[in-house]
């Protein structure tokens, strides 16, 4: 049972244009939320998190939104470059008696174009 | 400087074997994770470790043991390796105790486990 779904495996988008990656979680104990990005043959690589407090966190070009009442998360990346081209894994965690294991998606494969 | 990092990167080995992997972070984190990212892609979490608590997921086989000489190392043995095994193998740590705490964890570049 799939309880972090990316329901996206590929986006593709241009050069200079929004990218909007989308997760949706159904346990309601989660209380963090974060996402990741990964290259070919090399770890995860933290990008941006939210806790279950929050709605929205900014990083530089980098937005996390978070909807509980929807179990909806998104990432949006503005303006995207070729760089950004990875797969993106959301993930989540209960830190209650989890000692902060993470629950990943599948990913979404994110492939901006020049 | 790498944070966190694994050894080896590739590793074949034939059914039936025993074999290790290792893991070390600079960080100064206080706990230390392995996952296993199978062949769908799925990042699946296996086991969590500080000094005061080791958490498995009840899904991994016994044949899977985590070895912790000290805070900044938590090394996998596998025994009696089984063709289902081969996956990449991610360690990870963050900080969950203490003034500061980390959240976020922090990944090795994964370790290829190809069982022949």
């Amino acid at each position: 049972d799939q309880q972090v779904k990316q329901n996206s495996p590929s986006l593709s988008v241009q050069e200079g244009r929004i990218s909007i990656l989308n997760c949706d979680y159904t346990n309601s104990m989660f209380d963090y939320f974060l996402w990741y990005k990964k290259y070919p043959a090399e770890g995860p690589t933290f990008l941006i998190s939210i806790s279950s407090i929050k709605d929205k966190n900014e990083d530089g070009r980098f937005t996390v939104f978070l909807n509980k009442s929807a179990k909806h998360l998104s990432l949006h990346i503005v303006p995207s470059q070729p760089g950004d081209s990875a797969v993106y894994f959301c993930a989540a965690s209960a830190y209650k008696g989890s000692q902060g294991n993470l629950i990943f998606g599948k990913g979404t494969k994110l492939s901006v174009k020049p | 400087d790498t944070a966190v990092s694994q050894t080896p990167k590739y590793l074949v080995t034939q059914m039936g074997n025993d074999k290790s992997i290792k893991c070390e972070q600079n960080l100064g984190h206080d706990t230390m994770y392995w996952y296993k990212q199978d062949s769908k892609k799925f990042l699946k979490i296996m086991f969590s470790y500080n000094n005061k608590e080791l958490i498995i997921n009840e899904t991994v086989p016994n044949r899977f043991s985590p070895k912790s000489p000290d805070k900044a190392h938590l090394n996998l043995h596998i025994n009696s390796l089984e063709l289902g095994d081969s996956a990449v193998y991610f360690c990870a740590s963050s900080s969950l105790a203490g003034s500061v705490i980390i959240y976020e964890q922090y990944f090795g570049p994964g370790t290829r486990l190809t069982v022949t």
